[in-house]
């Protein structure tokens, strides 16, 4: 079973940052959030992740809050092409990822 | 970037008959790959994980001797699915580590089959 929850979905404005929010409240000390995403019938893809400290890189920044009970994706600049389903996971040293069902993101014109 | 590479991307079959997929690193070696299953609007579930040079870990509820995975060299993982039926049918994607950082999954674009 997923270890995180996600709101089913989020709607964004064009050219609006997305705050994609996600509840991990169980994650313990050796695991790391990930976050990737799957647009329409593609295969997932890896945008960041991070253990406590906030993250950024090209595509994303991630928030982690002190206590690592919740973190935050960041698309600084949300075009048509980020919509998709964003899936936020926890995962310690195996490297199994167990996804959940992840959070539909639309960014509208 | 790490690229991971499917072929074929889709394939139509009849009931009865047996498919392989390919799963390829291009630029990397890997070790470890692993497949998922996706039902239409439904998430990923792991189906095994497959191991170069051993035999693949199933997923409790798949069946080893269904869906046959094959990881002879460092670069290549098989999934074969064996006897297909309609209830087959699904969005099959498969993933390798190594390529971009510890822990980190670089995936296929997927593999559509449909079973007549």
């Amino acid at each position: 079973d997923a270890k995180t929850t996600q709101p089913p979905s989020m709607d964004c404005a064009e050219g609006r940052a997305a705050n994609l929010p996600c509840n991990h409240s169980t994650i313990s000390g050796n695991e790391y959030v990930y976050w990737y995403r799957q647009i329409h019938s593609q295969g997932p893809q890896y945008i960041i992740h991070g253990l406590k400290n906030n993250e950024t890189n090209e595509m994303a920044s991630l928030i982690i809050t002190e206590d690592r009970k919740s973190s935050t994706l960041i698309l600084p600049h949300a075009t048509l092409r980020d919509t998709a389903v964003y899936y936020c996971i926890s995962q310690g040293g195996s490297e199994k990822l167990v996804f959940g069902k992840g959070m539909k993101l639309t960014v509208n014109p | 970037g790490a690229v991971v590479s499917q072929h074929p991307s889709w394939v139509i079959c009849k009931s009865g008959t047996s498919v392989k997929i390919e799963c390829r690193s291009l630029d990397f070696q890997a070790t470890t790959m692993f497949w998922y299953r996706q039902f239409p609007k439904q998430s990923l579930m792991l189906m095994a994980t497959s191991n170069e040079g051993s035999k693949a870990t199933y997923e409790q509820g798949v069946e080893k001797d269904k869906f046959l995975i094959n990881h002879a060299s460092l670069t290549l993982s098989t999934l074969t699915v064996t006897s297909a039926h309609p209830e087959d049918s699904s969005f099959y994607i498969c993933s390798a580590s190594g390529g971009t950082g510890a822990n980190v999954l670089t995936f296929g674009a997927g593999s559509r089959l449909t079973v007549l």
